[in-house]
């Protein structure tokens, strides 16, 4: 059975520090791994990671993916108040016949105190 | 806006009774996913719809059922309610599929059941 475990399950910081959230997964059929920051409603796209080792970055957000220990970080630097929600690691599963999916963890619920 | 239609944004209804939710996709996105989303469980998936037909299965239950029509939106059958299925649903879609570029989700139904 496909796994996918976030660490910590709930963060709290000060605006203005820097955090790391952790996802490691053990999956069949591996074919990327995806990120999405969830507010009050539908989760939102944050990044698409493919290769190891090659780190994706939208402003003070960052994440990198590592297939050989597999597991994925999403760095988010200079936190502000609109940064917590809760963050999903989400990696993409190939089954043959056009199958695909995405296997959701838990989540990170972060939480920025300002 | 991610540009993913749902509706109703909210259900509430009794145990034993018969729900549809619909879903219309991105404009141009062939294929359609559904999402169980509870408390305890996260983010569970149900089903995927590619160009109308049925391309994988997760753990959706025998008492719901889902179509994608020919103008590709989708809708997702409950039978039979029990308390137990109240949860939010979420509808997402892709161009091709997971496999090749990310899910943008709705906004979800958040489905009662009393």
């Amino acid at each position: 059975e496909d796994k996918v475990v976030q660490s910590p399950l709930s963060l709290v910081v000060h605006e203005g520090d820097t955090v790391t959230l952790n996802c490691s997964y053990e999956v069949t059929n591996f074919r990327s791994l995806l990120w999405y920051k969830q507010e009050k409603k539908a989760p939102t796209f944050l990044f698409m990671l493919t290769s190891s080792g090659i780190e994706k970055k939208s402003g003070r957000l960052s994440s990198i993916l590592d297939k050989k220990e597999l597991f994925s970080i999403l760095n988010i630097t200079a936190t502000q108040t609109g940064d917590s929600a809760v963050y999903l690691c989400a990696p993409c599963t190939f089954s043959g016949g056009g199958a695909d999916g995405l296997t959701f963890g838990k989540g990170t619920h972060l939480i920025i105190q300002p | 806006d991610s540009g993913v239609t749902q509706t109703p944004k909210h259900l509430i209804t009794a145990t034993g009774q018969r729900v549809t939710l619909r879903c219309s996709p991105r404009s141009g996105d062939l294929s359609v996913y559904w999402y169980q989303q509870s408390l305890d469980q996260g983010l569970q998936f149900l089903i995927q719809y590619y160009n109308g037909e049925e391309r994988a299965k997760g753990n959706i239950l025998e008492r719901f059922s889902a179509q994608q029509f020919p103008d590709l939106h989708s809708e997702l059958n409950l039978s039979s309610l029990e308390l137990g299925d109240s949860a939010l649903y979420f509808c997402a879609s892709s161009f091709q599929g997971a496999e090749n570029s990310p899910l943008h989700f709705g906004n979800g139904t958040r489905l009662t059941v009393t």
